[in-house]
């Protein structure tokens, strides 16, 4: 079956950087993309962005260029999702989820990033 | 930047219909996704491409759309039904996706 198994929870200081995983299983990795997810506590759903795992290529929500990287392992069939330059405001739970043309159609479990100094 | 509107809350007893909406420009020439979000817990596809249900996903849950607007149905709304629900899709050039804002359904 599928499963997307993500890292776990990060405590960060402002000004730091954090790096998410997200394994995938039960599914050919590179005929999908993984889409990145956050929700602040209290909050909606915020999309950070998505990359393809054939390719590489990548699409950035615009609000979070140039502090967001996302890079896929195709060996390990691993997605990673890396935040720079971090803030309070992106004290969230980030979710990496499956993309097939904009179908979100399965999810990891979500990873708890506190940013606090 | 695009938005989707959806309206904060709708409230139902049990065994009536629910009906949530999600009104945003590019609707009349994109999908609209629904997800199902619990309490401490990842968010749950339940309608996709405007009106296709899952596997696993009860009948009850339907979905249309129409212009700027797509609904998600929930015919005879049960307990278990309680939960925040986001509606999702892309503006018009298909970059830039985005979630409404959520809306928590109360069955009481």
């Amino acid at each position: 079956q599928v499963q997307l198994v993500q890292s776990g929870a990060e405590v960060k200081k402002p000004g730091a950087s954090v790096k998410v995983s997200c394994k995938a299983s039960g599914y050919t990795f590179t005929s999908y993309g993984i889409s990145w997810v956050r929700q602040a506590p209290g909050q909606g759903l915020e999309w950070m962005g998505w990359i393809s795992a054939y390719n590489g290529n990548t699409d950035y929500a615009q609000n979070l260029q140039g502090r967001v990287t996302m890079t896929a392992d195709s060996s390990t069939t691993t997605a990673y999702m890396e935040l720079r330059s971090l803030r309070s405001d992106d004290t969230a739970v980030y979710y990496c989820a499956r993309d097939f043309a904009d179908d979100l159609d399965y999810w990891g479990q979500g990873t708890l990033v506190t940013v606090s100094s | 930047s695009y938005e989707l509107t959806q309206p904060p809350s709708v409230s139902v007893s049990p065994g009536q219909m629910a009906r949530i909406t999600c009104s945003g420009d590019a609707l009349p020439k994109k999908y609209a996704y629904w997800y199902q979000q619990k309490s401490g817990q990842a968010p749950v596809l339940v309608i996709y491409e405007d009106s296709k249900r899952p596997s696993g996903i009860p009948e009850r849950f339907s979905g249309s759309s129409s212009g700027t607007m797509a609904t998600l149905t929930i015919s005879g709304a049960q307990v278990e039904d309680e939960a925040d629900y986001y509606c999702y899709s892309t503006d018009s050039s298909g970059n830039h996706r985005v979630f409404g804002g959520g809306t928590k359904l109360t069955v009481l």
